[in-house]
């Protein structure tokens, strides 16, 4: 079964600039879910998709991120325009049953806003 | 108060001692909990996953989970240099339909 696939694995880019961070999970499974981690901080919760509809965006920061997950399969984070605080590591995770599963993550994108 | 507490560490136990990591939570809600080892660079990986009250074993690993108390454990037996990473208290809460992560706790096993 292969894992939860991230990329790109390391971006640096520009403040005022667009990045686009893709998740595919693992196959079948319906939840998914982004979070992000701050340097010294927790890892936070982002949003969470159940197949192709958003079921808790509460941990979006701001207007400026905007996540997809067209078909229910993979999903895309976009970041547009990036701040620096925006940087960290982004992962993705996903599971059939949270309850009984947990999640399996992703390798994560470590973002670096300049 | 945080959803889910841990003590950063690092906390250093010698080549097979008990390493012993704490976590505390704040919603009585809380369904099921999970222990996940984070190593240095990398993304994090479950490990273990509790949900009655007791404990759980698994090899050298055991989870320990007092509802009342709000308060889950891990102890690690015969820890090895390769224990050394963080480890992530996690938990469920299924009024939220989403798991919140402790700090995590920075475990480091000296040979």
């Amino acid at each position: 079964e292969a894992g939860v696939t991230q990329f790109p694995s390391h971006s640096v880019i520009e403040k005022g600039q667009t990045v686009t961070l893709r998740c595919d999970p693992i196959s079948g499974h319906d939840n998914l879910y982004w979070y992000r981690r701050v340097m010294g901080k927790e890892i936070k919760f982002l949003l969470h998709f159940v197949k192709e509809s958003k079921q808790d965006e509460s941990g979006m920061p701001n207007n400026r991120f905007l996540a997809e997950r067209t078909g229910g399969t993979y999903s895309t984070l976009k970041v547009q325009p990036a701040e620096l605080e925006d940087s960290g590591v982004y992962f993705c995770a996903s599971s059939q049953s949270i309850v009984n599963y947990g999640y399996t993550f992703g390798s994560g994108t470590r973002l670096t806003v300049v | 108060q945080k959803e889910v507490e841990q003590n950063s560490g690092p906390l250093s136990v010698p080549e097979g001692a008990i390493a012993s990591l704490n976590c505390t939570y704040s919603d009585r809600g809380s369904q099921s909990f999970f222990w996940y080892r984070q190593y240095s660079g990398k993304s994090p990986e479950l490990i273990m996953s509790i949900y009655s009250n007791g404990d759980k074993e698994d090899g050298r690993f055991t989870a320990q989970l007092n509802k009342a108390s709000q308060y889950v454990s891990l102890l690690i037996r015969d820890s090895q240099p390769s224990d050394s990473a963080t480890y992530l208290c996690a938990v469920f809460s299924g009024g939220y339909q989403k798991v919140t992560f402790g700090i995590g706790t920075k475990l480091q096993v000296i040979p």
